[in-house]
């Protein structure tokens, strides 16, 4: 069965350093989006993308955060400079469709877990 | 930003009791989604409801979506170990999908 996959599924880095997290989503889905996750709380959506650009972001994705889709396959989230609070486990999700961008089923890869010290 | 509440935030019950866990919202929702937890994983999709009033089945889970398509109600009957886990309810928005903060399921064998 197609399923999203994530690397790393664990990264330590020092606060202040550029970390990327790698995705890969299910083949034919067209729609792409980050979520995060703080130990203990909520799911917090971060960003969507479709068609090549961001089609909605949250409070939480500012500055630091910026994503890619380099190449055919792959759906990368960048945080520039790292912070304590950064912490988390941030998940990858695609879907195929929906009546609008962020309405379809989401399938969620298994999460990178990031720690910054 | 559309707000979804879960509740109860913590359930803890017997094997072989029924249960309800509640999504509600002040705002109206295209679709509304339930996804499964586990602790170290991604959600996994349990059901889509999109029409108002709508009701769908998955075994011993019920899911039902208002008429008012503003909130949304889970109900599990003779729960079992294996529904441990926590339940999220998620919304859909313009371009993007909020979730609920959970409901924490513990079924005690």
């Amino acid at each position: 069965e197609p399923e999203v996959t994530q690397t790393p599924s664990h990264q330590v880095t020092q606060m202040g350093q550029e970390v990327i997290l790698r995705c890969v989503p299910i083949s034919n889905h067209l729609y792409f989006y980050w979520y995060r996750q703080i130990l203990g709380q909520k799911v917090e959506f971060l960003v969507s993308f479709y068609n090549n650009e961001i089609s909605e972001k949250s409070e939480i994705f500012d500055d630091q955060f910026s994503v890619e889709r380099p190449d055919g396959s792959n759906f990368t989230l960048k945080i520039r400079s790292t912070k304590l609070e950064d912490s988390a486990m941030y998940f990858c999700a695609s879907s195929e469709w929906g009546e609008a961008p962020g309405t379809g089923e989401l399938f969620f890869g298994e999460g990178s877990r990031l720690t910054v010290l | 930003t559309q707000l979804l509440e879960q509740s109860p935030q913590f359930l803890s019950i017997q094997e072989g009791e029924n249960l309800t866990v509640y999504c509600n919202s002040s705002s109206v929702f295209s679709s509304l989604q339930w996804y499964r937890q586990e602790p170290g994983e991604g959600p996994v999709l349990l059901v889509t409801v999109v029409t108002g009033g709508e009701v769908k089945k998955l075994k011993r889970l019920t899911f039902q979506f208002g008429d008012a398509r503003k909130d949304s109600s889970l109900h599990i009957t003779a729960a079992q170990p294996g529904d441990t886990g926590l339940y999220l309810c998620a919304g859909a928005g313009n371009n993007d999908m909020r979730f609920g903060a959970g409901t924490r399921l513990t079924v005690k064998p």
